[in-house]
């Protein structure tokens, strides 16, 4: 069975930071990997989708990563702003291509002090 | 673009009660998916349709749940009879899938209450 784990569950840093979060997953036949972000009592806006060819992508002040290797994406932001305080979920395809769904994590809750 | 659009947003039910949540993909979208929230288990993958067919359902918890996708724009998530452990929040998600995946769109979910 695949498994996602986000660390740290939370993470609390002064505007202004570079931060990276972390996601591991167990099985390194992925498809694809994408980053979520989720504010309170809303429903999960796509931030970045790797296909399992890729090694990054970038958009904005966010840059993700995919190393299936080690079993390891990550999601830098840059230039932390207080909007960005909110919970990211990374999550990966394992079948069909990575179209038959996804296997989450449980998201890590960024908050950014201003 | 509406983007996936799900209803109700909220929803209060008593222990025994019907409910059905009702969600409309993205137009063009031939994957519709139905996501279960709770902050035990986070984040999990109910059952998932491709051009309206159920494909996979074993992520449904009981006999209790069930889901139907009528035609390509309308789906429905059912549980009768409800129950308290059944409260969460039920996300439906659609994508398009081709040779490439593009990734999923998310709805913004119906908070489901059972009393």
């Amino acid at each position: 069975k695949q498994e996602v784990t986000q660390i740290p569950a939370a993470l609390s840093v002064p505007e202004g930071e570079n931060l990276v979060l972390n996601c591991s997953f167990t099985d390194s036949a992925i498809y694809n990997l994408q980053w979520f972000r989720q504010d309170p009592g809303k429903g999960l806006t796509s931030l970045l989708l790797i296909q399992s060819s890729q090694r990054e992508q970038t958009s904005g002040r966010l840059n993700a990563s995919l190393d299936k290797s080690s079993g390891r994406s990550t999601l830098y932001i840059a230039a932390s702003q207080p909007g960005d305080s909110a919970t990211y979920l990374c999550a990966g395809g394992y079948s069909g291509g990575g179209a038959d769904g996804l296997t989450f994590g449980k998201g890590t809750h960024l908050i950014i002090q201003p | 673009d509406a983007g996936v659009i799900q209803s109700p947003r909220h929803e209060v039910t008593e222990m025994g009660q019907e409910v059905t949540l009702r969600c409309k993909p993205i137009s063009g979208h031939n994957s519709l998916f139905w996501y279960r929230q709770t902050m035990m288990r986070g984040l999990e993958l109910l059952i998932y349709f491709n051009n309206n067919v159920p494909i996979d359902d074993s992520g449904m918890p009981e006999d209790r749940f069930s889901a139907k996708m009528p035609n390509a724009s309308f789906s429905t998530l059912k549980i009768q009879p409800s129950e308290p452990r059944d409260s969460a929040v039920y996300f439906c998600a659609s994508s398009f899938r081709t040779g490439v995946h593009y990734g999923y769109t998310f709805g913004s979910g119906t908070r489901l209450t059972v009393v």
